[in-house]
């Protein structure tokens, strides 16, 4: 049980494109969906706090208006790297905490090279 | 500093080793402890889940948390080559973030 389904797990685009990544909760509702950036052999960071039904909460220094995030039901919820640059390629990794409050599940990742 | 440290390694053993893994923390409000383990390229798996101090052992793993040190530790018995990822501990104050460590790196040979 508890199980992320992310998609896709990767994609090569052109800089100035936009991309969407998707994370769909299987076999529980996700109110909460965070989302990660990973660079290699470095740890996760995170990007963003997705609320079903509202806006999400981003950290510091990550922009609003580039990673768009969609929370619009309990069990999808989407990030859209808009105008993508080279230097957004990276892991990128969402998460949302397990039912019953027993940890956090991750999804498969996915693999953004932007050239 | 960072919230949490961990040992990037890469540590490597041979198969049938005890394999010993820490993070240390400098927040005092953690109280959910996590290890996960995460091959190339793929999300983390979790692996173990603590709240507060103490022991707790699934399988060929042992986790333990002792929050007067700010001192997590995770064992592994008998590991394979299979056992061969990144570890990464995470920690959070409540149903909030996680803190992640940087993850070691664990090799485990034949």
């Amino acid at each position: 049980g508890a199980v992320v389904s992310q998609h896709p797990s990767w994609v090569i685009c052109k800089s100035g494109t936009s991309v969407k990544i998707e994370c769909r909760s299987l076999d529980f509702q996700a109110t909460t969906m965070f989302w990660y950036r990973q660079f290699p052999k470095q740890s996760l960071m995170l990007m963003a706090t997705s609320n079903e039904g509202s806006k999400a909460t981003y950290e510091q220094g990550v922009e609003k208006d580039k990673f768009l995030i969609n929370h619009a039901s309990l069990t999808l919820s989407t990030l859209t790297v808009t105008s993508a640059h080279p230097e957004d390629s990276s892991f990128y990794i969402c998460s949302a905490p397990r039912e019953g409050g027993y940890g956090y599940t991750f999804g498969s990742g996915t693999r953004l090279t932007v050239v | 500093q960072k919230e949490v440290e961990q040992d990037p390694g890469p540590l490597s053993v041979p198969e049938g080793a005890i394999v010993s893994l820490n993070c240390t923390y400098s927040n005092s409000a953690f109280q959910y402890f996590m290890w996960y383990r995460q091959y190339s390229r793929k999300g983390p798996e979790l692996l173990m889940y603590t709240y507060s101090s103490g022991n707790k052992e699934d399988g060929r793993f042992t986790a333990q948390v002792d929050k007067s040190s700010k001192y997590i530790s995770l064992f592994i018995r008998d590991s394979q080559p299979s056992d061969s990822a990144t570890y990464l501990c995470a920690m959070s104050a409540g149903f909030q973030k996680l803190v992640f460590g940087t993850g070691t790196r664990l090799l485990v040979s034949p």
